[in-house]
């Protein structure tokens, strides 16, 4: 079984600060990483999209790929309240997805 | 306006009593999928449709099936739900081949008794 690991949290960050969020995957050949976005009640939203080993910034969103160690972050820097949401990892074509972290970010 | 559809948005059934969710899209997307969301289990995939007439498995296809007779719809049937089928169901679209394209559906929530 091809797995998407997430810390599941909560993760609880004060206003302002660097939010940072892991998630690993199994499956050694995987190519595509996606991070959404899902507030209470609401479906998620595609927030970051990373291919190739590095980083990846989107103002204040930095994805991070490291193929070698099959692991995949997402820094949100200056975190706000509104950043409160679950984070979830997907993984590959067909979307395989992490069970998401719940972020609270405090004011 | 570019969207996803579903309906019914909440539905409460009984066991063994066929149902079926739409889903529609607006974007001329080729692949449509659905998911089903439970606490500490996130997404996962049931079904999915590169084109019209072409639908595969997903991850936990038992219990259900899909059609995609149009490009726009691709419709979920439970033939004969159980409380296990109990949860939230989302429908997503995207460009075959482009998965930063995805979009969600606002999501089913589904209470089997």
């Amino acid at each position: 079984q091809k797995e998407v690991e997430q810390n599941s949290g909560p993760l609880s960050v004060p206003e302002g600060a660097i939010a940072s969020l892991n998630c690993t995957y199994s499956d050694r050949g995987s190519q595509s990483f996606f991070w959404y976005r899902q507030y209470s009640g609401k479906s998620p939203e595609l927030i970051m999209f990373i291919y190739s080993n590095g980083d990846k910034e989107d103002g204040r969103f930095t994805a991070q790929l490291n193929k070698a160690s099959q692991y995949v972050s997402l820094l949100i820097r200056d975190s706000q309240p509104s950043d409160s949401a679950t984070y979830l990892c997907a993984v590959d074509n067909h979307m395989r997805f992490g069970a998401g972290t719940r972020l609270t970010v405090k004011p | 306006e570019a969207q996803v559809t579903q309906n019914p948005r909440y539905l409460i059934t009984v066991t063994g009593k066929k149902l079926t969710v739409t889903c529609s899209q607006n974007m001329n997307h080729e692949y449509m999928s659905w998911y089903r969301q439970d606490p500490g289990l996130g997404l996962r995939q049931i079904y999915y449709s590169m084109n019209v007439e072409v639908t595969d498995k997903g991850d936990v296809p038992e219990g259900y099936k899909v059609s995609r007779k149009e490009k726009r719809n691709f419709p979920l049937i439970l033939e004969s739900p159980s409380p296990n089928q109990t949860s939230l169901y989302f429908c997503a679209s995207r460009d075959r081949g482009r998965q930063e394209t995805q979009y969600f559906g606002p999501g089913t929530r589904l209470l089997v008794l």
